[in-house]
């Protein structure tokens, strides 16, 4: 079945650095990909999506290229904030079903 | 506007017993889904409704757990004979038609089973 493999947390990095979180993804056909971030005490919410191959979804600086030839979708942002401190989830949406299905998260702290 | 809206926001409930989670999603969101999110771990899906029919519940466990969505707005969860590995946060979450329109969730009923 489908799935989402994403790294393992936590990640520290002082403000400024530059941030790289790694998803992979298994499923059939072509999926529909999401990153969800969780501030704490908040609820999840959606950070950016892609829905077809190549495609380049973008928010609040952050960025993922939906790379169907790695089956991969990274988050990336040039310059994190202590404000990005968060857990951060990859997700998927299979072509032929309204299921989503979401990574185990990984949790970012950024230092001052 | 206002939220998904999840009551309660903590339960704490013995072994054995039977609890209800409710869900109130988004006014004119056609689409809920129950996720459940065990501490460290990633949502685990559970039932999606589209209307008031459950359109996949192939995540939910058969034998305890019901959920029902009876007029297409509120849904309930139900977990029978409660055990302690059903301890966990248990999310709602809707969406508005279109396939790749955002879930909103939200903020979850904490289950404790001692």
């Amino acid at each position: 079945g489908d799935s989402v493999t994403q790294m393992e947390g936590p990640v520290t990095l002082s403000e400024e650095a530059f941030l790289t979180i790694n998803c992979t993804y298994t499923a059939t056909g072509y999926p529909s990909l999401f990153w969800y971030v969780q501030y704490p005490g908040e609820g999840l919410q959606l950070l950016l999506k892609a829905t077809k191959a190549d495609d380049k979804g973008s928010n609040k600086g952050f960025e993922a290229t939906y790379r169907k030839e790695t089956t991969s979708f990274h988050l990336e942002k040039g310059s994190v904030q202590v404000s990005d401190s968060a857990v951060y989830f990859c997700a998927l949406r299979g072509s032929s079903a309204s299921k989503i299905i979401f990574g185990s998260g990984t949790r970012l702290s950024i230092r001052p | 506007g206002a939220g998904v809206s999840q009551t309660p926001s903590n339960k704490v409930t013995e072994k054995g017993k039977d609890v209800e989670l409710r869900c109130d999603p988004i006014s004119g969101h056609t689409a809920l889904y129950w996720y459940r999110q065990s501490l460290g771990q990633g949502p685990e899906f559970l039932i999606y409704f589209q209307g008031t029919g459950a359109a996949d519940d192939s995540g939910l466990p058969k034998d305890r757990f019901f959920a029902v969505r009876p007029e297409g707005s509120v849904s309930t969860l139900k977990i029978q004979r409660t055990e302690q590995g059903d301890s966990a946060a248990y999310l709602c979450a809707s969406k508005p038609g279109g396939m790749n329109s955002p879930l909103h969730f939200g903020n979850g009923t904490r289950l404790t089973v001692t």
